[in-house]
């Protein structure tokens, strides 16, 4: 699987738009991208995941440039509770009947008021 | 909707102690994964269950011995604890196709001394 390369840290404030960015050079034909959220004392939750282009759901949305070494989680008008520790990792998208995941140390977003 | 379901939440054991950490999943998902997480850092794959009657090895799995009882529960066995594997430990299950998300318990806290 590919590793992925992300920012440590990144600070912003509520209301504003936060763009994470996720580098995956080695990404291949058949692998996909998948954000996890996580918060303190809390196991890991899915945001949104993507193959290309771009994908939207109720909680963000993922862009994938057409050579898809990298993509960019967009989160709008963030509040303090998406305050959390965001990972971005890829997957085989024909697993054989399980999918292994390799978590990095994600990106730490702090929302102040 | 409990989802997946961690027991027991917090433990405390001694050097050389055994202890089976318990998961149960109600959504049906054929797959079934434990992690580790140390402090600041990502989740790493202990054991993997891609289907009810087979289990593997995943990125660190010595010390510890798993059994997938039936299709909703999958427990991880320390047969003797060691410092070194205090950390708080999550389950997870997922359909088991190759891009379905994963569902996260939260977590077990183990803290050995």
């Amino acid at each position: 699987l590919a590793k992925t390369t992300q920012p440590i840290s990144m600070d912003s404030y509520e209301g504003q738009e936060v763009n994470i960015t996720c580098s995956h050079n080695n990404i291949a034909t058949n692998d996909y991208i998948t954000w996890y959220q996580q918060f303190p004392s809390q196991g890991p939750r899915f945001i949104i995941q993507g193959y290309k282009t771009k994908v939207t759901n109720e909680v963000a949305s993922l862009f994938i440039p057409a050579d898809r070494k990298s993509s960019t989680l967009s989160l709008p008008r963030v509040s303090l509770s998406d305050t959390a520790v965001y990972y971005c990792l890829v997957g085989d998208m024909w697993g054989r009947g399980f999918q292994k995941l390799v978590f990095g140390t994600g990106t730490r977003l702090l929302v102040s008021p | 909707n409990a989802g997946v379901t961690q027991t027991p939440k917090f433990q405390v054991l001694k050097t050389g102690q055994s202890m089976t950490l318990q998961c149960a999943q109600d959504m049906n998902h054929n797959s079934m994964y434990w992690y580790r997480q140390d402090p600041g850092m990502g989740l790493r794959l202990i054991y993997y269950s891609a289907s009810e009657g087979t289990t593997d090895k995943g990125e660190v799995p010595n010390g510890y011995n798993v059994s997938r009882l039936n299709k909703r529960e999958f427990s991880l066995r320390l047969e003797s604890a060691a410092p070194s594997q205090t950390s708080v430990y999550f389950c997870a299950s997922n359909i088991g196709t190759g891009d379905q998300p994963q569902h996260f318990g939260d977590g077990t806290r183990l803290s050995i001394l």
